[in-house]
C-alpha cells in the first residue's frame, strides 16, 4: 500500500492563478479530508468528504473548493490564489471515526 | 465549539530526561483523543490514542491517559531519544455525527540533545 500520496510536494504560484492540490488514498477509506498547517496555529480543517459524491466545510473553506467523484481521490482546487493561502497543506484518510486518520506528507505551497 | 490547548513550547531536554507535554480540552460528549507525532519534513503520524474516559494509550515509550474529570490528555514518556525530537500535536475527534473531524493543538516543538 502507498497509502495516501499528494501532490506536488512543492508549488509556487502568482496571485490570482489557479491550481489542484492532488490526493489519493489506496486503503479503501470513505473518509478523506484536507488541513492546512501555518506556524503557530496547528492544523486547521479545509473540506472533508464521508463517501463519494459528498463534501463539507471545514472550519476555513473560503478560497478552496473540491469534489469527491471516486473513492480514492480527493483534489483540493485553488480558484484565485491569495499570498494568505501561502501554507502547507495535508490530505487525510480514515475509516471513521475514532479511527486513526492517515496523512498525506504535504504539499508547501507559496503565493508570491 | 471544540478546542485544544497544549503546551507551548519549544521544549528541549537532555537524552534520557523525563518528558511531559501537557493537552486539555474543551468538547461536549465524549470526544476520542489522539496524539500526533511530526518529525520533521514529513506528515503527521498517529503516536497513540484513547477513546473513553481512564483508557491509556501508549506507543513507543509514550503514554496518555484519558482523565475527563480534568479534561486533559497529558503525553508523558520516562526517558526521551535524539529521535524523539519532533512536533508533537494532541487532538481530538468528537462524538456524535461529525464525529470524523480532528480538531487540533498548535503544536509542541520537543527537542532532545545528546
Amino acid at each position: 500500500n502507498a497509502g495516501v500520496t499528494q501532490t506536488p510536494k512543492f508549488q509556487v504560484l502568482k496571485t490570482g492563478q489557479s491550481m489542484t492540490l492532488q490526493c489519493a488514498q489506496d486503503m479503501n477509506h470513505e473518509y478523506m479530508s484536507w488541513y492546512r498547517q501555518d506556524p503557530g496555529m496547528g492544523l486547521r480543517l479545509i473540506h472533508y468528504s464521508v463517501g463519494a459524491g459528498i463534501t463539507d466545510q471545514g472550519e476555513v473553506p473560503n478560497g478552496y473548493n473540491v469534489s469527491r467523484s471516486t473513492t480514492e481521490d480527493f483534489p483540493l482546487r485553488l480558484l484565485s490564489a491569495a499570498p494568505s493561502q501561502t501554507s502547507v497543506y495535508f490530505c487525510a484518510s480514515g475509516a471513521g471515526a475514532p479511527d486513526t486518520q492517515y496523512f498525506g506528507p504535504g504539499t508547501r505551497l507559496t503565493v508570491l | 465549539g471544540n478546542s485544544v490547548t497544549q503546551m507551548e513550547g519549544p521544549v528541549t531536554l537532555s537524552e534520557e530526561a523525563f518528558l511531559t507535554i501537557n493537552c486539555t480540552y474543551t468538547a461536549t460528549g465524549y470526544p476520542s483523543l489522539f496524539w500526533y507525532v511530526q518529525y520533521p519534513g514529513e506528515g503527521l503520524q498517529l503516536l497513540l490514542k484513547a477513546t473513553k474516559a481512564d483508557d491509556k494509550g501508549s506507543n513507543k515509550g509514550f503514554e496518555a491517559t484519558y482523565r475527563k474529570e480534568t479534561t486533559s490528555f497529558h503525553l508523558e514518556k520516562g526517558s526521551v531519544q535524539v529521535s524523539d525530537s519532533a512536533v508533537y500535536f494532541c487532538a481530538l475527534s468528537a462524538s456524535g455525527g461529525s464525529n470524523y473531524k480532528l480538531t487540533f493543538g498548535k503544536g509542541t516543538l520537543l527537542t532532545v540533545n545528546p
